[in-house]
């Protein structure tokens, strides 16, 4: 099946530094979603991308949907101590329910 | 986007035993799934919750070990069966974002042990 391959895996930033982190596929994904879970609580929707070569912004966070459509990044700027968690994507296929998830990249934010 | 509970948020169970995890949504939805993190893992889908059908399971899940309800459009329920310690896991049901969408909104989760 469809597997993405999320990295990295972990980051240890310190606060005020800009983090990147990125999901590549094999297959093409028609949706490119980005989550992050903190401990003890369910995933939190932060940027959906919908079409090829979309960028989106909320706030600090900006993610980009590859023109490929097998790719997607998330840049987080300036962070801050509150942005520790796991950051998820996820792709999807456009046909509802079938998300395919990326292993996660845990960060670390040092005050 | 809904705002979805879920209960309980977390128990722990004897192995052999069953759980019955429900989901609650604030507003109707079309879609209805449930997740299961194992620790420290990524998300894998269970199945899909059909209102008024049975439930649409992905590859390694069968209904017997993971039966699922579906009554309404708001409201859905999970059981884990005969638990076993190797069903320790955070379990989340979520609900599509809306038509024509891949969008999903998850719940807070249930993270059961089982000894």
């Amino acid at each position: 099946g469809q597997q993405l391959n999320q990295s990295p895996q972990s980051m240890f930033i310190q606060e005020g530094e800009d983090v990147s982190m990125n999901c590549t596929s094999s297959s093409i994904f028609n949706t490119w979603l980005w989550y992050k879970q903190d401990p003890g609580e369910g995933p939190v929707l932060l940027i959906a991308l919908y079409k090829a070569g979309e960028l989106t912004s909320n706030g600090r966070l900006t993610a980009q949907f590859g023109i490929t459509r097998k790719d997607s990044f998330l840049n987080i700027s300036a962070s801050i101590p509150s942005d520790v968690g796991i950051y998820f994507c996820a792709g999807g296929e456009g046909s509802q329910g079938n998300l395919i998830f990326g292993k996660g990249t845990k960060l670390s934010v040092k005050p | 986007s809904a705002v979805i509970s879920q209960k309980p948020s977390r128990d722990i169970c004897q192995r052999g035993t069953s759980l019955t995890i429900q989901c609650q949504v604030d507003s109707q939805v079309t879609m209805m799934f449930w997740y299961r993190q194992q620790p420290g893992q990524s998300l894998t889908l269970i199945a899909t919750a059909n209102q008024g059908s049975e439930a649409t399971y992905e590859s390694g899940f069968v209904i017997d070990k993971f039966p699922i309800s579906r009554p309404n459009l708001t409201f859905s329920t999970l059981t884990v069966s005969n638990m076993s310690p190797e069903d320790s896991s955070i379990y989340l049901c979520s609900v599509d974002g809306g038509p024509g969408t891949d969008t999903q909104y998850f719940g807070p989760g249930t993270r059961l042990t089982v000894l």
